[in-house]
């Protein structure tokens, strides 16, 4: 099993409707992340968390919103999707006080 | 504001050539050089890294040159295979204790052919 778990792999939705992407991992780490990637522009950071009370704002966080249910579950909402929002998205995980990023398979978000 | 360059966007290597991926950095605050190593379907992966008190870093076939007074680093890896053919980012970061400081490259797609 996956130790970083992301779902839905692939999803395909329309301008304006409110989508959730899921995040669960299994390394017991306690920092969480979600990136987007997007040809040509690398990696971005969306958003991030040290801790199941700790949410920050990572460089392109405007039109998302996070929720870190428990240590181990971390969701990115779209609350009203739109096209510039597709692209591909990774949940990471990361060891307190440690540089290395763990990832997950990624979710292909595509918004008509 | 990109802070990390990299270059080329795409590289083709023929087997057993030496594939070359640079990248210069702005912020001499940085003091942690990880390459990630991403294959399709997949996401990325830790690959190798450097500290800057070091100007080079070896681990199998792959190579981080690092020049300080440049703000440059590069991977080289040798002995170019098939299964090597990924994407490659360069990060650096400020705070080698975060892996929230971690700013990335744009990729290099790398293609080994037979």
């Amino acid at each position: 099993d996956a130790d970083v778990t992301q779902t839905p792999r692939n999803r395909i939705t329309k301008t304006g409707k409110r989508i959730m992407l899921e995040c669960s991992q299994t390394k017991g780490h306690d920092r969480m992340y979600w990136y987007r990637q997007d040809p040509g522009l690398g990696l971005r950071l969306i958003y991030y968390s040290f801790d199941v009370k700790d949410i920050n704002k990572g460089e392109i966080s405007d039109g998302y919103s996070v929720s870190r249910q428990a240590q181990a579950k971390f969701s990115l909402s779209l609350e009203s999707a739109i096209p510039n929002q597709t692209a591909l998205y990774f949940c990471a995980t990361s060891d307190f006080r440690a540089s290395e990023l763990f990832f997950g398979s990624g979710t292909q978000l595509s918004v008509l | 504001q990109q802070q990390v360059k990299q270059s080329p966007q795409s590289l083709i290597v023929q087997k057993g050539g030496i594939s070359i991926i640079n990248c210069a950095y702005e912020n001499t605050a940085f003091d942690y050089f990880p390459w990630y190593q991403q294959f399709p379907g997949k996401g990325p992966a830790l690959l190798i890294a450097i500290r800057p008190d070091v100007s080079e870093k070896k681990e199998g076939r792959f190579t981080i040159s690092f020049n300080k007074s440049a703000k440059q680093f590069s991977l080289h890896i040798m002995d170019s295979q098939p299964g090597d053919s990924a994407t490659y980012f360069c990060a650096a970061s400020i705070d080698t204790g975060t892996a929230s400081k971690l700013t990335f490259g744009t990729g290099t797609r790398l293609q080994v052919t037979l």
